[in-house]
């Protein structure tokens, strides 16, 4: 079975902290990706990664960056966390030719 | 981009039976996924279709028109568990993305 792993199931950050979120799959999948989840809105895509050291910005990038040093891991930060990126956000991956995403547990940020 | 559409809240009793609608307007299109979620849970992968027409699998089928831009979900014999979030998510051709629908809440009832 194909397991994505996330760092933390639960985060509360205050303002203007940095914030690391990890995601890991041990699929070798090539293609992983960051969405945040609010409610009415679904999922919108922030980055995804189609190789290692390689980024695509999706659709809301702004005050977050992204890295992937290796295949296996794909890490997405808040250089400077503010109360409006308070959400569920999530980490998926998948094969470049199946399409078909397998998502982790996710992450409920708090920043206050 | 896609414009990606469906109903935001459905209720049914349970043992009937739920159609989730979803339409979609793309410039392009190399298929359309269906995901489960449960509340405070990761989407679960329930279905994809490429070419017109159904999918079965169990109690859930989906299906697929190109031309009109429009699929469906389908979900019999209903069960308490089904409770839950449906996505629609549509991928570009060449592309590694898939667009997401904001969801269908179904509540399934006693």
């Amino acid at each position: 079975d194909v397991k994505v792993t996330q760092s933390s199931r639960y985060l509360v950050k205050r303002t203007g902290e940095k914030v690391f979120l990890e995601c890991v799959q041990d699929m070798d999948h090539e293609n992983m990706f960051w969405y945040r989840q609010d409610p009415g809105l679904g999922l919108r895509l922030i980055y995804f990664s189609y190789d290692v050291k390689m980024k695509e910005k999706g659709d809301i990038p702004e005050g977050y960056s992204v890295s992937r040093e290796k295949k296996e891991r794909f890490s997405l930060i808040l250089e400077s966390a503010s109360t409006n990126q308070t959400s569920m956000y999530l980490c998926a991956s998948s094969f470049t030719d199946r399409g078909k995403q397998y998502f982790g547990p996710g992450t409920r940020l708090t920043v206050t | 981009g896609q414009n990606i559409d469906q109903p935001t809240e459905m209720t049914a009793t349970e043992g009937a039976i739920v159609q989730i609608n979803c339409t979609y307007q793309t410039s392009g299109f190399n298929g359309l996924f269906w995901y489960q979620q449960h509340a405070g849970e990761a989407p679960t992968f329930l279905s994809y279709n490429v070419l017109d027409g159904l999918e079965e699998k169990g109690r859930f089928s989906s299906f697929l028109s190109r031309s009109k831009g429009y699929s469906y979900l389908l979900l019999k014999e209903l069960q308490m568990k089904d409770s839950a979030s449906y996505l629609c998510a549509v991928r570009d051709p060449g592309d590694y993305k898939l667009s997401f629908g904001a969801g269908t809440t179904v509540t399934v009832r006693a």
